[in-house]
């Protein structure tokens, strides 16, 4: 199956600093997610954007979904220990079938 | 109230053997989802139901692969004959509507081992 490309692929970073990350697409997508997955656990929605240039936050984070359709990107303000744990982005054309990004390891380093 | 809940966590089965996974999506919850997520990559698609209907099994990767949701509730995942290859988590995630995107909420996933 299709899977997005997301880097970096890990991130060792200091508590308190901001954190970037993004995703591709060689498809175009209509709808991109941002996941956060801890250990042992399924993947937890962190923002939604439907529309193409859309900048949405939740909180700390803030996504962005690119003007052509086929790129995203996540960033985290002022990390946390919390933050720890993989970010997936997703894209989806039809509501039903997603796909899923390669995945972004983030460690805070306290 | 209950999120989505997978059992068993964890399973391990002998190359050849019939597997099969059950996933307990939240209550009135319509749309159902299964996902196969590997070893340090992300989740990918296996299979759609809409209350009993099976909507999309585009990603089931072979004919050894089999889901169902007979009641529209509950919904179980067979795999026969594993093969190695079949090890990974497989999470299940269900969202309250039917159509287009409603926000999905996933399982902890059981972890499938094929010695």
């Amino acid at each position: 199956g299709q899977q997005l490309n997301q880097s970096p692929q890990s991130m060792f970073i200091q508590e308190g600093e901001d954190v970037s990350m993004n995703c591709t697409s060689s498809s175009i997508f209509n709808t991109w997610l941002w996941y956060k997955q801890d250990p042992g656990e399924g993947p937890v929605l962190l923002i939604a954007l439907y529309k193409a240039g859309e900048l949405t936050s939740n909180g700390r984070l803030t996504a962005q979904f690119g003007i052509t359709r086929k790129d995203s990107f996540l960033n985290i303000s002022a990390s946390i220990p919390s933050d720890v744990g993989i970010y997936f982005c997703a894209g989806t054309n039809t509501g039903n079938q997603f796909y899923f990004g390669t995945g972004t390891s983030l460690t805070v380093i306290p | 109230g209950a999120g989505v809940s997978q059992s068993p966590r964890y399973k391990v089965a002998k190359r050849g053997q019939d597997v099969a996974l059950r996933c307990d999506p939240i209550s009135g919850h319509v749309s159902l989802f299964w996902y196969q997520q590997a070893l340090g990559q992300g989740p990918e698609f296996l299979t759609y139901f809409q209350n009993e209907a099976q909507l999309d099994k585009s990603g089931l990767p072979s004919d050894r692969f089999f889901a169902e949701r007979p009641e529209g509730s509950v919904s179980t995942l067979k795999i026969q004959r594993t093969q190695q290859e079949d090890s990974a988590v497989y999470l299940c995630a269900s969202s309250l509507g039917a159509g287009w995107y409603n926000e999905q909420f996933f399982g902890p996933g059981t972890r499938l081992t094929v010695l």
